[in-house]
């Protein structure tokens, strides 16, 4: 009855490489939000994602940053170029539904842009 | 108006005092308003989470308070212990709508319970 997993837990990117986020949903959860966090701040909505669809990436940059979930397999964000600014935690939280049910958040992946 | 403002930034208490936290929102269309406790290196957790048709809202020593009118909410810990010492968030969400979970996050309250 594992929660949401988010691999790596660290990652460490120079400038210019590319980032590459996982994160396995709950069992049986469909819905899946990434959410960015700066050193100090809250967390920020990034992209709502069901299976092979975007539902909402109106928090994604409109460069440089993408997401998947795909049919098999765990949902993907992706940072190209990183820059120093990419540097933060990045959260997924998964749900059984879309609609006013409970999310959980995953431990996290954090990023560090050398 | 996608903002939730939440206010102490930091807040330091004596063990078995009620540390008090606050958010204020502006849109009317939120209705989800949950509370998340985050320890370092760890993910969100959800508290306790209330919607607007009720005032308050109590499990265990957690409770929510809620007013409408005036668009804040509020969040009590009673008899606070040095495990509660995390960092606490508001959120709001329009919790009917599909995507409900796309939170809007308060900035954090750093809570710290002294023995």
């Amino acid at each position: 009855n594992a929660g949401v997993m988010q691999n790596p837990r660290h990652l460490v990117r120079r400038r210019g490489q590319e980032a590459r986020l996982r994160c396995s949903p709950m069992k049986g959860h469909s819905h899946v939000y990434w959410y960015r966090q700066l050193p100090e701040e809250g967390l920020k909505f990034m992209v709502y994602l069901q299976k092979e669809n975007i539902i909402d990436e109106s928090g994604m940059p409109k460069e440089r940053f993408s997401a998947e979930f795909p049919k098999e397999g765990p949902s993907i964000l992706r940072i190209q170029q990183v820059v120093r600014g990419d540097s933060a935690a990045y959260f997924c939280a998964s749900s059984l539904t879309g609609q006013g049910t409970e999310a959980f958040f995953g431990q996290g992946t954090r990023l560090t842009v050398v | 108006q996608q903002q939730v403002k939440q206010s102490p930034q930091s807040l330091i208490v004596q063990k078995g005092g009620i540390p008090i936290i606050n958010c204020a929102y502006e849109n009317t269309a939120f209705d989800y308003f949950p509370w998340y406790q985050q320890f370092p290196g760890k993910g969100p957790a959800l508290l306790i989470a209330i919607r607007p048709d009720v005032s308050e809202k109590k499990e265990g020593r957690f409770t929510i308070s809620f007013n409408k009118s005036a668009k804040q909410f509020s969040l009590h810990i009673m008899d606070s212990q040095p495990g509660d010492s995390a960092t606490y968030f508001c959120a709001a969400s329009n919790g009917r709508s599909q995507g409900a979970q796309k939170l809007v996050f308060g900035q954090g309250t750093r809570l710290t319970i002294n023995p």
